[in-house]
């Protein structure tokens, strides 16, 4: 079983649309959950962090976290084309300490115009 | 201001020899990160650095050979590379992991260096 876990996608969605990522993970003990956006051939970009059970809103952005059942997901509203990158969900904070991220594989996203 | 700042952009190498990467970051983190990518993969962590000594080194091969001369820069010495390294050579920093702060371990990364090995 794979430690965070991610669709590989593409999800593709239209312009306008909310698209929904989605990430489990295996280690209960993890602490702190991150989205990272990455353009192909770039670095990842920090989106957002979550370290508590609920909804956190940036912008068109909001990360949901429900540590009873080991996921976490990312909204984007209104999704614009220059949204289309892949999405890493990192956990940090488990069996692995506080400096060893532990990726998922990402996740494709392609918003059509 | 998160800017963590990475040079060169790209660098080609031949196996024998010797390059350097270098990172710096001014905003006053101390946990320091390289890692390697590969297309269509994950960031892959091969060293951390906290307060400027090694804390973790994921078995990395003794060709890559990290060095943090202050709290503010980080490099990685190369040397004798083979071709299954090239790879995008990123840098991060954090405030400070173990300091058990939320936020503390948020991770920023650099831009990255692309490197070649011919």
């Amino acid at each position: 079983q794979k430690e965070v876990e991610q669709n590989s996608g593409p999800l593709s969605v239209p312009e306008g649309a909310i698209a929904s990522l989605n990430c489990t993970y295996s280690d209960r003990g993890s602490q702190s959950f991150f989205w990272y956006r990455q353009y192909s051939g770039k670095s990842p970009e920090l989106i957002m962090f979550i370290y508590s059970n609920g909804d956190k809103e940036d912008g068109r952005f909001t990360a949901q976290l429900n540590k009873a059942s080991q996921y976490v997901s990312l909204l984007i509203r209104d999704s614009q084309p220059s949204d289309s990158a892949t999405y890493l969900c990192a956990v940090n904070g488990g069996t692995s300490g506080t400096y060893k991220y532990i990726f998922g594989t990402g996740t494709r996203l392609k918003v059509l115009a | 201001d998160t800017e963590v700042t990475q040079t060169p952009k790209h660098l080609v190498m031949g196996m024998t020899n010797k390059k350097s990467l270098k990172c710096e970051q001014h905003m006053g983190h101390r946990a320091m990160y390289w890692y390697k990518q590969k297309a269509k993969k994950p960031p892959e962590l091969m060293f951390v650095y906290s307060y400027e000594k090694l804390s973790i080194n994921e078995s990395v091969p003794s060709r890559f050979s990290p060095e943090c001369p202050n709290s503010s820069l980080l490099n990685l010495h190369l040397h004798a590379l083979q071709p299954e390294d090239s790879a995008l050579y990123l840098c991060a920093s954090s405030q400070d992991a173990a300091l058990g702060l939320r936020g503390a371990d948020t991770q920023y990364f650099g831009p990255g260096t692309r490197l070649t090995v011919l």
